[in-house]
C-alpha cells in the first residue's frame, strides 16, 4: 500500500541553523501538508499547499518557515534560522481529491532537536 | 474557531475492560470526525473515521459514532488488549487541515 516517507526520521541541529524537512507524498495526491507535535502536547497544522502554493497557513508558520516543492515527487518544509522551541515531531500529510477527498495520510515523521 | 476536546489522561485499564474515551468538537460547517493513534515512538495511524451525522466508524474492535446533537464522537472498545496502550487523538477536518484533540494516553495492565 502506498505511505508517505519523511527524511531523515531525527535530526539535531544547532540554533541558528537552516534545516530542510522532507517528504515524499503518496504519488497521485495533489494536497499536502506540514504538522508539529511539541513533545507531549497536541499536533498542530503548520501548512497546506496545493498548485504549487499556499493554501492555510497558521500563525505558527511565521516568516522562518517555507515550503516547496521543488520536483514531481518531494515536498519540504524549512526553517531559516531555528530556535530551541522549533525542536519537535514534524508530520508531513498528504491527500488524495478523489474517494478519500477528507482524509490526510500521514508519514512516520521527523523529529527535529533544537540544541 | 473549530475546537476539539477531549478526555484527559491518562486512563489505565485492566485487559478485557471496557474502553470509552469523551470527545466533543465545535465546528462552525459539518466537518468529518477522526481517531488517530500513535504508538509509541511511532507516528499517526488513522483508527477510524465518520464524515457525516449518525455515521459509525470502526476498526480493529473500536467504534465511534458522529452524534450532531451532542456534538460528540466518543471512542468505544468492549474489551481491551495490552497491545491498545498508546495515545488516542480525536481530530476533526478534512481536506484545509485537521484539528487535533490535546491526546489521551491509554495504559492497558495485564
Amino acid at each position: 500500500e502506498p505511505e508517505v516517507t519523511q527524511t531523515p526520521s531525527h535530526q539535531v541541529t544547532q540554533m541558528g541553523q537552516e534545516v530542510i524537512l522532507r517528504c515524499v507524498p503518496i504519488s497521485n495526491h495533489l494536497y499536502f501538508y506540514w504538522y508539529r507535535q511539541i513533545l507531549g502536547q497536541k499536533v498542530e497544522f503548520l501548512v497546506s499547499f496545493y498548485n504549487n502554493e499556499i493554501s492555510e497557513k497558521s500563525e505558527i508558520f511565521d516568516d522562518q518557515f517555507s515550503v516547496e516543492r521543488p520536483d514531481g515527487s518531494n515536498f519540504t518544509l524549512k526553517i531559516r534560522s531555528t530556535k530551541l522551541e522549533d525542536s519537535a515531531m514534524y508530520f508531513c500529510a498528504s491527500n488524495n481529491p478523489g474517494r478519500d477527498y477528507n482524509e490526510q495520510f500521514f508519514g512516520p515523521g521527523t523529529r527535529l532537536t533544537v540544541l | 474557531g473549530d475546537s476539539v476536546t477531549q478526555m484527559e489522561g491518562p486512563v489505565t485499564l485492566s485487559e478485557e475492560a471496557f474502553l470509552t474515551i469523551n470527545c466533543t468538537y465545535t465546528a462552525t460547517g459539518y466537518p468529518s470526525l477522526f481517531w488517530y493513534v500513535q504508538y509509541p515512538g511511532e507516528g499517526l495511524q488513522l483508527l477510524l473515521k465518520a464524515t457525516k451525522a449518525d455515521d459509525k466508524g470502526s476498526n480493529k474492535g473500536f467504534e465511534a459514532t458522529y452524534r450532531k446533537e451532542t456534538t460528540s464522537f466518543h471512542l468505544e472498545k468492549g474489551s481491551v488488549q495490552v497491545s491498545d496502550s498508546a495515545v488516542y487523538f480525536c481530530a476533526l477536518g478534512g481536506r484545509s487541515k485537521i484539528i487535533f484533540g490535546s491526546g489521551t494516553r491509554l495504559s492497558i495492565q495485564p
